[in-house]
């Protein structure tokens, strides 16, 4: 089965840095993968789809690239509400794997 | 407005039976895909399945195959997760979520929180 592994599975950071989290599958997936924010006690949010299309009423400060097996997610300028843990998922061919999560918390 | 509403908090007994419901409004429901995913306490998110309304056709993820159900209602824009026999290990926050115009899941239910515990 394929697997979705990210990196770091947390960190921490000062408000204003640039953040990058890696996202990598087990099997070439092309550019189906999608990112999400959870923000502590909240639901889910579709930040980016396509690997790097930002979901319409997302902050530009988000940004997607990659292809295959290797995504990555930046956070430029980190604000307070980006406290959150993010996670990379794998859709369109069934199972639509989550990975693990990356925690981003404030130094 | 896209929406979806799911049914509330459950507490239950170890081999009691469950179905909670994910009633979706604002748009078509019958052609976009509703998926389940299971969160357990301060755990990640882990996708159960998913459901195409119009023809009931139904994937599971390895882990849940066989354990839950998923189906829907056409007729009330309503999907369902059951269990036949619930374990203590089925305590989880469950969401129902559609999948998104281009990709991704773009729509989330508010959850439903599962307790199990004698």
């Amino acid at each position: 089965d394929l697997q979705m592994t990210q990196s770091p599975s947390s960190l921490s950071a000062s408000v204003g840095d640039r953040v990058t989290i890696s996202c990598r599958a087990s099997q070439g997936i092309s550019d189906f993968l999608a990112w999400y924010q959870q923000r502590p006690g909240k639901v889910p949010k579709l930040l980016i789809y396509g690997a790097s299309t930002l979901q319409s009423g997302v902050s530009s400060r988000f940004s997607g690239s990659g292809s295959d097996t290797y995504f990555t997610l930046t956070i430029s300028n980190l604000q307070p509400e980006d406290v959150a843990t993010y996670y990379c998922q794998r859709y369109g061919s069934a199972p639509w794997t989550f990975g693990p999560g990356t925690k981003v918390e404030l130094k | 407005e896209v929406q979806l509403v799911q049914s509330g908090a459950e507490v239950k007994k170890p081999g009691e039976s469950l179905k909670i419901s994910c009633k979706a409004s604002g748009y078509t429901f019958s052609t976009y895909w509703i998926a389940w995913v299971r969160q357990m306490p301060g755990k990640g998110l882990e996708w159960m399945g998913i459901i195409y309304p119009d023809d009931s056709d139904t994937r599971y993820g390895p882990s849940f195959e066989g354990l839950v159900t998923i189906s829907a209602d056409k007729s009330i824009t309503t999907a369902y997760l059951q269990w036949d026999s619930l374990k203590p290990s089925d305590s989880a926050m469950y969401y129902c979520a559609r999948a998104g115009e281009s990709g991704g899941v773009s729509n989330w239910g508010q959850g439903t929180l599962v307790t199990v515990s004698s």
